[in-house]
């Protein structure tokens, strides 16, 4: 079974500072999805960003940014130029590509706090 | 707004009762998935369901149960209740039965007494 990890519980950064949360992941396929997803106080679960396994390029959307290292079995996430507005859980989350892989395995999430 | 509507949004109830809930996907959308998010447990998923035949399952308890309607929409049955039962029930749909992204709903918060 896959297992997703999160070794910071929490983490805080200064307003327009840069910060990185941390994944790592535990599977024997090849060919999967990675994802974060975005918490806020609300609690609706926002989709933050998209990894395919066979994409060697790490996917960015505007001020998020990943790094995946395959081999590595890591997923880490870059917030620039931070702002108040992306304090929130942030949860990091896998999915096997196969037909029948359709779980999301979730991390235990991490805990942003952005610092005015 | 994800386009993932989810009913009630709170739910107070005793234990031994039995609630349901109600998750309506995004247009067009045929898969849904219904996930627990306990302070304990995080985020766990429950079962999905494709076009009206569950799909797959995940760490639901027996005392749950769930469908999809013919016109895609889902109920998420709680029975038996108990306290560790309270949390926060997502839904959330995509288009197929794999390879595309999920939209969460804003949850049903179920308190147990």
């Amino acid at each position: 079974a896959q297992t997703v990890t999160q070794s910071q519980p929490e983490m805080s950064v200064q307003e327009a500072e840069t910060v990185t949360l941390s994944c790592t992941y535990d599977t024997s396929e090849s060919d999967y999805y990675l994802f974060w997803y975005k918490q806020p106080p609300s609690r609706q679960m926002i989709l933050v960003i998209r990894q395919e396994a066979y994409k060697q390029q790490n996917a960015t959307e505007n001020r998020f940014s990943v790094n995946f290292q395959k081999a590595a079995k890591s997923f880490s996430l870059k917030i620039s130029d931070s702002q108040l507005g992306d304090a929130a859980m942030y949860f990091c989350a896998y999915r096997s590509a196969d037909n029948y892989g359709q779980n999301f395995v979730f991390g235990p999430g991490t805990r942003l706090s952005v610092l005015p | 707004d994800s386009g993932v509507t989810q009913t009630p949004k709170h739910l107070i109830t005793a234990t031994g009762q039995r609630v349901t809930l109600r998750c309506s996907p995004r247009s067009g959308d045929l898969s849904v998935y219904w996930y627990q998010q306990s302070l304990d447990q995080g985020l766990q998923f429950l079962i999905q369901y494709y076009n009206g035949e569950e799909r797959a399952k995940g760490n639901i308890l027996e005392r749950f149960s769930a469908q999809q309607f013919p016109d895609l929409h889902s109920e998420l049955n709680l029975s038996s209740l108990e306290l560790g039962d309270s949390a926060l029930y997502f839904c959330a749909s995509s288009v197929d039965w794999g390879r595309t992204i999920q939209y969460f709903g804003a949850g049903t918060r179920l308190s147990v007494l």
